[in-house]
């Protein structure tokens, strides 16, 4: 079974505060993902990597950074979190099967930023 | 604008009744449709995938339905157990190969005893 995991499920930050949120994946997956999820909303991606040292920007990459420097980690960093950053955070990781791509997602990381 | 559109919000059935939720999508072009179902503190989990060619799509209780011509999907969910409440996400990828996945709003579902 494919897994991905981050490294926390719950987290309370200040404004101002810089924040990393870790994601690890065990299945080789060169493809790998971070979203924020609200409610009302989709999905929304904020940065993708297809390779390490390798990212691109999704829809909403403002106020974020990502890191990749190995294969199975992929790294959101919060330069300066602000209350509007408040959400929950899905890192996932893709395969090509069948000549499509299936995303694997983690837990999910609730940030709350006070 | 590619939107992926999901009624009802939510929903709440007892156990052992059937339900339907719908997605209608603006996607263009379409290369397939997901149904996701994500349980509460939990991230997504593929049900069913279905090419523009495919109109019908079973995972055990869970049936797809896909009409290209109108963009429109449904899931259906027969004989509901407690295990079903969780939030049912409509996923449409534009292009073949592509990772641009647009994702729906979500039907929060909740089957109660």
């Amino acid at each position: 079974d494919v897994k991905v995991t981050q490294s926390s499920r719950y987290l309370v930050k200040r404004t101002g505060e810089k924040v990393f949120l870790e994601c690890v994946q065990d299945m080789d997956h060169e493809n790998m993902f971070w979203y924020r999820q609200d409610p009302g909303l989709g999905l929304r991606l904020i940065y993708f990597s297809y390779d390490v040292k390798m990212k691109e920007k999704g829809d909403i990459p403002e106020g974020y950074s990502v890191s990749r420097e190995k294969k199975e980690r992929f790294s959101l960093i919060l330069e300066s979190a602000s209350t509007n950053q408040t959400s929950m955070y899905l890192c996932a990781s893709s395969l090509l099967t069948s000549g499509m791509y299936e995303q694997y997602f983690g837990p999910g990381t609730r940030l709350t930023v006070t | 604008k590619n939107q992926v559109e999901q009624s009802p919000q939510s929903l709440i059935i007892l156990e052992g009744k059937n339900c339907t939720l719908q997605c209608n999508y603006t996607v263009s072009p379409f290369s397939n449709l997901r149904w996701y179902k994500q349980d509460t503190g939990r991230g997504p989990v593929s049900l069913t995938i279905m090419t523009f060619s495919e109109n019908t799509k079973s995972n055990g209780r869970y049936t797809a339905t896909l009409d290209a011509d109108t963009k429109q999907s449904s899931l259906h969910i027969t004989a509901s157990q407690l295990s079903d409440s969780a939030s049912y996400i409509c996923v449409v990828t534009p292009d073949n190969y592509g990772q641009n996945f647009v994702f729906g709003p979500g039907t929060r579902l909740s089957v109660l005893p």
